[in-house]
């Protein structure tokens, strides 16, 4: 199963809008509504921050939010902060004939 | 409030084995689907494997499959993750994650264990 595809990399100023893409297949994004989003700061434990698409945690801030379209999903950013500087990791559910899951290549989100 | 707590660092030999283990507390390991993943050293997250509720059985990404094993002691609610035949590549951390309250959202994890594979 190949991983899911993101940009390596995105910029925004702070209070600007971001959104970072992660392009899948028919066999996992394209067919389950089981896409999560991750933050991750350096040497730190990921955090989720979007489940089921478009789905936020308890405490994840509004300003984060998520959709999918066909076999890509993607996660914005609004209002950006300084802190929001980290990298992200979407993840889908990718069953067929089996349970696996996969990840993206991850990106580095940049505050400018 | 879930609370995963992995054991230290390890250092092995190519070839050896590892086991870590992730301490649950807060819930039981009976009431959650634990799965396991890793992170080499600059390099994005790696699914490894983790329990089916729908089939009641744990599964492992196929690239690890015969390598690996995860196994669960109910009686102390404690998690393992071994691998064997232990290769360069395998340096990483590895993390537990779980979440009673999603389906595939993982919104709990340990703080991770480093594991060194080194001559």
């Amino acid at each position: 199963q190949s991983a899911l595809t993101q940009p390596a990399s995105v910029s925004g100023s702070p209070g600007q809008s971001i959104t970072i893409s992660c392009t899948g297949t028919s066999s996992d994004v394209g067919s389950y509504n089981l896409v999560s989003w991750y933050q991750q700061h350096p040497g730190k434990a990921p955090k989720l921050m979007i489940y089921e698409v478009s789905k936020r945690p308890s405490g994840v801030s509004n300003r984060f939010s998520g959709s999918k379209s066909g076999n890509t999903a993607s996660l914005t950013i609004s209002g950006l902060q300084a802190e929001d500087e980290a990298d992200y990791y979407c993840c889908s559910y990718a069953g067929s004939s089996t349970f696996n899951v996969v990840f993206g290549g991850g990106t580095k989100l940049t505050v400018l | 409030q879930v609370q995963l707590v992995q054991s230290g660092a390890e250092v092995k030999k190519p070839g050896a084995s590892v086991k870590v283990s992730c301490k649950v507390s807060g819930y039981t390991l009976t009431e959650l689907s634990m799965h396991w993943v890793r992170q080499a050293p600059g390099k994005g997250l790696e699914w490894m494997g983790g329990f089916d509720p729908e089939d009641g059985e744990t599964i492992y990404a196929q690239k690890f499959q015969g390598r690996v094993t995860m196994t669960e002691d109910t009686s102390t609610d404690t998690a393992y993750m071994e691998l064997s035949s232990l290769r360069s590549e395998d340096t990483a951390v590895y993390y537990c994650a779980t979440d009673p309250d999603t389906a595939m959202g993982l919104g709990y994890w340990g703080q991770g264990t480093l594991v060194t594979v080194s001559s």
